[in-house]
């Protein structure tokens, strides 16, 4: 079990909005940034959105980020049947001084 | 464009050894820390290790603290994961990533199989 919790699946329709959270402590995103991941199916995970709320060059603004105490979550607008994936949250634990991923959602459009 | 290919990744037999390796490049490698992130068959992400810029620091997840060793050679823009006395559990995709400022896995190599079976 993930120190970090996350929902195992979600989904939503074309064209609608979903969100995806990620639950975790003071150790870890209570005191440190959020990152998210997207991994589609057969390949590598790809970062989608990382201090919390930034985006790398290239992803498009249907993906947002945001963090509120102990708990950060994944916004996805818009969506396509391209966007259905593994979604991951990560973080720093500075109690385990680990690394930690979510336990990761599934994303279905359907 | 930043490039990690990872090589190495094979069958071993519990108990053995395997050395994965990370060729990287598109960045100054040695300003950044590394790390090895894992995925068992149909399982999640698991990180493994980090290695800061220099090598001076490193840091394990408990799962393989003692058993593995990260390292790299900057004069070959190279990343190494030395992994000893495997145990099934071990059998997964290994990843390697560059790390960003504040920690967070920038960019992904496309992963390299350890199967550890008898």
């Amino acid at each position: 079990q993930s120190v970090l919790t996350q929902p195992p699946s979600v989904s939503a329709a074309p064209g609608q909005k979903v969100t995806i959270s990620c639950s975790g402590s003071n150790s870890n995103i209570g005191n440190n940034y959020v990152s998210w991941y997207q991994q589609l199916p057969g390949t590598a995970p790809k970062l989608l959105i990382y201090d919390n709320n930034k985006r790398p060059s290239g992803i498009p603004d249907r993906f947002s980020g945001s963090k509120s105490g102990t708990s950060a979550t994944l916004g996805i607008t818009g969506l396509q049947t391209g966007d259905e994936a593994a979604y991951y949250c990560g973080t720093w634990d500075s109690s385990l001084y680990s690394w930690l991923f979510g336990g990761g959602t599934k994303l279905t459009v359907l | 464009e930043v490039q990690l290919l990872e090589s190495g990744g094979g069958v071993a037999q519990p108990g053995g050894s395997l050395r994965l390796s990370c060729a990287a490049s598109g960045f100054t490698y040695s300003t950044y820390a590394m790390s090895w992130v894992r995925q068992a068959p149909g399982k999640g992400l698991e990180w493994v290790s980090t290695i800061s810029g220099s090598g001076a620091n490193t840091y394990y997840a408990d799962s393989v603290k003692g058993r593995f060793t990260i390292s790299r050679d900057n004069s070959k823009n190279t990343l190494y994961l030395q992994m000893n006395s495997l145990i099934v559990e071990d059998t997964a995709v290994y990843y390697c990533t560059k790390v960003g400022p504040s920690s967070f896995q920038d960019n992904w190599g496309q992963g390299t199989l350890v199967t550890v079976s008898s």
